[in-house]
């Protein structure tokens, strides 16, 4: 089975850009799509981005998604960092009837 | 706007069972694949179980396989989770979610709120 690594833990400043990799370890990160859900301090998850670089409807396009094969990676940008952005961001995907999600990525945001 | 409220959370015994339920509105409820996902105290996302729209297919986890079972009825618009033989490792939330229609079974649109099982004597 395969694994996907996130940084345990990211830190900008509110207005800044900061972009959150997920890298999957074996097989084509192409083969299956990638979805990026947020989970805020003792909230529910949500869904941001599905199928690679699909933004749910409501989701700011502050957000964006893209997928770089060179590095069998998957990456979540978030421009304009607001306070209300500092969550907990999980990468997901999928492979021989299998989810696998990122161990996640704690973004503050100071 | 879709609605799942997930009930029958609560303190278990080891060894023994618990069934999850996920009520459903605001959408066709038999036309989406449907997800379980659970999270331990302090810890990441992991996926539990899946089913598909008519319920024919169904994919687990191989830490749950052979003791937890998903299932729906689809005219009372509820997803279900049969958990038996509960370890104190299943003490989570869980989390009912669907799928969305291009990518059923394999991604999520929308989750519930959560119902937390402990596993305790």
């Amino acid at each position: 089975n395969f694994m996907l690594a996130q940084p345990h833990s990211l830190s900008e400043s509110p207005g800044k850009t900061v972009t959150i990799s997920c890298t999957r370890s074996s097989d084509s990160i192409s083969n299956n799509y990638v979805q990026w859900y947020q989970q805020r301090p003792g909230r529910a998850p949500t869904t941001i981005i599905f199928e690679d670089d699909q933004r749910l409807s409501g989701v700011p396009d502050r957000f964006s998604a893209s997928i770089d094969s060179s590095s069998n990676s998957a990456s979540l940008t978030i421009s304009g960092l607001k306070t209300e952005d500092e969550a907990d961001y999980y990468c997901q995907s999928y492979g021989n009837t299998n989810w696998v999600f990122g161990g996640g990525t704690r973004l503050t945001v100071l | 706007e879709v609605q799942l409220v997930e009930s029958g959370g609560g303190v278990a015994q080891p060894g023994g069972s618990r069934r999850l339920s996920c009520a459903a509105s605001g959408f066709t409820f038999h036309s989406f694949a449907m997800i379980w996902v659970r999270q331990s105290p302090g810890g990441a996302l992991q996926w539990v179980s899946a089913i598909s729209g008519s319920g024919s297919r169904t994919d687990t986890a191989d830490p749950v396989k052979g003791r937890f079972s998903i299932s729906r009825d689809n005219s009372r618009s509820t997803l279900y989770l049969q958990m038996n033989n509960l370890t104190v490792a299943d003490t989570a939330v869980y989390y009912c979610a669907k799928s969305p229609p291009s990518s059923s079974m394999v991604a999520i649109d929308n989750w519930g709120q959560g119902t937390l099982v402990i596993v305790s004597s």
